[in-house]
């Protein structure tokens, strides 16, 4: 039972140019959502997070929105870089852990 | 800060052997979890320790599996005996215990068993 989904395993965007990275959860009781980044063969690195009680946080080029009728959120990345190319996890927080997303694969071309 | 140190970072082994993986949080961090990633299940918590103490291990397969942290900068995941679909990428990460939602991530251990 997948309480964090990302729909998206993979994603291709030009330099310059605006990724937008989906998630979906189920449970209504998560009250912390984050985005993590991971390079392959290193750890996963905390990138932003934003708490169920606001719908948007923003963090340089890194914008988190939280829609939560929708139990929807995304991740924007503008201008997207070449190395913003990276798997990113979203995950939700309940109960003191972490629940991760499948992960959806940036891949940004010069 | 040399950040969240596992070892090994490689771990080639056959089935029925016993497998240690090694961590060292982040000094200062009371809070140390472990996870386990593969192609079909994603990154999924397996256990995690407040205190040197297991809070929660529901994530743990079976009992082949168990975690250890005998004090604050050290803890151990054991597998005994190791099956082939253990093959995955362990990760081990440590936070402040206000801080649970921003965990800092080991490099991992890619674990093989043949």
């Amino acid at each position: 039972d997948q309480q964090v989904k990302q729909n998206s395993p993979s994603l291709s965007v030009q330099e310059g140019r605006i990724s937008i990275l989906n998630c979906d959860y189920t449970n209504s009781m998560f009250d912390y959502f984050l985005w993590y980044k991971k390079y392959p063969a290193e750890g996963p690195t905390f990138l932003i997070s934003i708490s169920s009680i606001k719908d948007k946080n923003e963090d340089g080029r890194f914008t988190v929105f939280l829609n939560k009728s929708a139990k929807h959120l995304s991740l924007h990345i503008v201008p997207s870089q070449p190395g913003d190319s990276a798997v990113y996890f979203c995950a939700a927080t309940f109960g003191g852990k972490l629940i991760f997303g499948q992960g959806t694969e940036l891949s940004v071309k010069p | 800060d040399a950040g969240v140190i596992q070892s090994p970072r490689h771990e080639v082994t056959e089935m029925g052997q016993e497998v240690t993986l090694r961590c060292k949080p982040i000094s200062g961090h009371n809070s140390l979890f472990w996870y386990r990633q593969t192609m079909m299940r994603g990154l999924e918590l397996l256990i995690y320790f407040n205190n040197n103490v297991p809070i929660d291990d529901s994530g743990m397969p079976e009992d082949r599996f168990s975690a250890k942290m005998p004090n604050a900068s050290f803890s151990t995941l054991k597998i005994q005996p190791s099956e082939p679909r253990d093959s995955a990428v362990y990760f081990c990460a440590s936070s402040l215990p206000a801080y649970q939602e921003t965990q800092y991530f080991g490099p991992g251990t890619r674990l093989l068993v043949l």
